[in-house]
């Protein structure tokens, strides 16, 4: 089985602008988790989405936006990009019933 | 208090030695617990996962769990320089959120 896919993995944008990062999850996992890591706060909870619906949502700014389509795979965008935005963004993806979760290999964003 | 609490590290310790790696967490009605090994560079991997109070084992690693005392502790016995990684801890509280520990940072010496 596949496992979670993440595009693009690395990305340069400046200031002020928006980006888009997208993740595919294990095939028949229907749950997708967005983290932030920096080396100073660790891995932060951005969203959960499930069936296509936000599940739950950590402590981040409107800029931090995000959405699942019906086949499950899930993007996320920032817009308005501060220099404190540059971190690796990761993916998780989990099964029904299940509390495992699984992360994908990451989209490494960088502000400039 | 943070949610969950790890020691930042770094734990050195000499290959073939028993590695011991703690966490605590403070919400009592946390249900699942996991333990994610990232290299520097990489995403995490899951290596364990426990549910119930006790010890679970799987090849090298043993997660041991106490509720009462919200402590959750991973082993990893007979370590090997390719165990150097930073360490996270995991738990699924009720309301179904994951918190991360800030990761301890482990080195197996040669």
């Amino acid at each position: 089985k596949a496992g979670v896919t993440q595009t693009p993995r690395y990305l340069i944008k400046t200031r002020g602008q928006q980006v888009t990062l997208s993740c595919s999850p294990i095939s028949g996992h229907r749950s997708v988790s967005w983290y932030q890591q920096t080396p100073g706060q660790g891995l932060q909870f951005l969203f959960e989405y499930f069936s296509e619906t936000q599940r739950n949502k950590g402590n981040f700014p409107g800029r931090f936006s995000g959405r699942q389509f019906s086949n499950s795979r899930s993007e996320m965008n920032v817009s308005t990009l501060e220099l404190g935005d540059s971190a690796l963004y990761l993916c998780a993806s989990l099964a029904s019933g299940r509390s495992e979760q699984f992360f994908g290999p990451g989209t490494r964003l960088t502000v400039l | 208090q943070k949610e969950v609490e790890q020691n930042s590290g770094p734990l050195s310790v000499p290959e073939g030695a028993i590695a011991s790696l703690n966490c605590t967490y403070s919400d009592r009605g946390s249900q699942s617990f996991f333990w994610y090994r990232q290299y520097s560079g990489k995403s995490p991997e899951l290596i364990m996962f426990i549910y119930s109070n006790g010890d679970k084992e799987d090849g090298r690693f043993t997660a041991q769990l106490n509720k009462a005392s919200q402590y959750v502790s991973l082993l990893i016995r007979d370590s090997q320089p390719s165990d150097s990684a930073t360490y996270l801890c995991a738990v699924n509280s009720r309301t179904y959120k994951y918190i991360f520990g800030t990761g301890t940072r482990l080195k197996v010496l040669a």
